[in-house]
């Protein structure tokens, strides 16, 4: 129940399209759901969170779309560049249930290509 | 913008042999984190520190895990009697307050041989 399923896998998108990572969860009392952008050689390195009161929260070329009731959420990159290859992983945390810790999906390997 | 250090980038260890991985966390924040990834899995929670004591931690996390924070600037997880398993990626991590943002380490690079 405290795990978070993330696809594709990876994902291959040309310059300028958008890219669409998935995330589920079960775990109804995770509270905060964070996307973390990974670098080879690197350290997970936040990008963008949401609360579960909000359905849609946007910075810039990134917006996370959550759905409470179908316990999903995603990361839709616009306008996507090859600097934006990387690892990306969704996680969740639930403060009441398991306090700080952040369980994180699978990770998304995206390319972009020019 | 602030940064968590983590010394050594990379650490070869013989099966049975004790680490100690280390982390610098940023100054001003009080909850300390370590994360493992092993090659081509997800990041995975291993313990969490808060005034000197351990908050929570995974299964993940036995007797032959331990973490310290010896002085005002280091926080460290030390493997007793490493197993090849043992090996992987390992990120320490720190947030100012629960609530906020995790700054992540860019990890220790385990190889036990």
């Amino acid at each position: 129940q405290q795990q978070v399923k993330q696809s594709p896998q990876s994902l291959i998108v040309q310059k300028g399209g958008i890219s669409i990572i998935n995330c589920a969860y079960e775990n109804t009392a995770f509270d905060y759901f964070p996307w973390y952008q990974q670098f080879p050689g690197k350290g997970p390195a936040l990008l963008i969170a949401i609360r579960p009161d909000v359905s849609e929260k946007k910075e810039g070329r990134f917006t996370i779309s959550f759905n409470k009731s179908a316990k999903q959420f995603s990361l839709h990159i616009m306008d996507s560049q090859p600097g934006d290859s990387a690892t990306y992983f969704c996680a969740a945390r639930g403060w009441e249930t398991s306090g700080s810790r952040l369980t994180f999906g699978e990770g998304t390997q995206l390319t972009v290509n020019p | 913008e602030p940064e968590v250090t983590q010394t050594p980038s990379h650490q070869v260890t013989q099966m049975g042999q004790e680490v100690i991985l280390r982390c610098v966390p940023i100054s001003n924040h009080l909850y300390f984190y370590w994360y493992r990834q092993i090659l081509g899995q997800k990041v995975e929670f291993l313990v969490s520190f808060y005034n000197n004591e351990i908050s929570e931690k995974s299964e993940i996390f036995d007797d032959q895990f331990s973490v310290e924070r010896p002085d005002g600037s280091n926080f460290t997880l030390k493997i007793r009697s490493t197993k090849l398993e043992d090996s992987a990626m390992y990120f320490c991590a720190s947030s100012e307050r629960t609530e906020t943002r995790a700054f992540f380490g860019q990890g220790t690079r385990l190889t036990v041989v």
